[in-house]
């Protein structure tokens, strides 16, 4: 069985600040996505990256996908409180089958 | 705008109650799921189908089945409601295809079994 660790599980910071969590696994992954998702809602998907190395960027949000396709992170600069939410990890195998989603980063930011 | 609808957003309901959770999407897409997701153990895989009339068992299907009779509707059943299945219900949905696969969620039901 697939498994993605992310950590850290929770994280409180100050408006401004600048911060890293991290999605991890043994496994290769075809492709890896990150979802938001905000009290009472839904995830929505963030980005998806398919290539070893490569790197995203979604305004303040930096996106990499580690050269193994094993890991990735998502970089937040200057954290807003609209960044407030769960973020989630998901990976994809090559077969057609479900995503693997991680457990989630609650990231919480204070004004 | 797209969107995967969850017929209720609160449901509170007896143990021993068969409980149905409705969800429809109007993206014409073939995939759809159903997870579970309860604090500190993320989001769990309960049931998927890949098309009309089929049913894959995910992680976790103890307890539950689903119905797809038609494209657009995929419906979580718990035969018998236990306590231990208080938890947020998400339904998704996908098109099918060669990778990238991207799940479209719904705003999810939470369920109360008392």
């Amino acid at each position: 069985t697939q498994l993605l660790e992310q950590s850290p599980q929770f994280l409180s910071i100050q408006e401004g600040e600048n911060l890293t969590v991290y999605c991890n696994s043994s496994s290769v992954f075809s492709s890896l996505q990150w979802y938001r998702q905000e009290p009472g809602e839904g995830p929505v998907l963030l980005v998806t990256v398919v290539t070893g190395g490569e790197v995203k960027k979604l305004k303040r949000l930096t996106f990499q996908f580690g050269d193994a396709r094993k890991d990735s992170s998502l970089h937040i600069t200057a954290a807003q409180p609209g960044d407030t939410g769960l973020y989630l990890c998901a990976g994809e195998d090559s077969g057609n089958t479900p995503l693997v989603f991680g457990k989630g980063t609650r990231l919480s930011v204070i004004a | 705008d797209v969107k995967v609808t969850q017929s209720s957003r609160y449901l509170v309901k007896r143990t021993g109650e068969k409980v149905f959770l409705e969800c429809v999407q109007d993206m014409d897409h073939e995939n759809m799921f159903w997870y579970r997701q309860d604090p500190g153990l993320g989001l769990r895989l309960i049931y998927f189908s890949y098309d009309v009339k089929m049913k894959e068992k995910g992680d976790i299907p103890e307890g539950y089945s689903v119905s797809r009779e038609k494209k657009e509707r995929f419906s979580l059943i718990l035969e018998s409601a236990s306590t231990n299945q208080t938890s947020m219900y998400l339904c998704a949905s996908s098109s099918s295809g060669v990778g990238n696969e991207k799940l479209f969620f719904g705003s999810g039901t939470q369920l109360s079994v008392l």
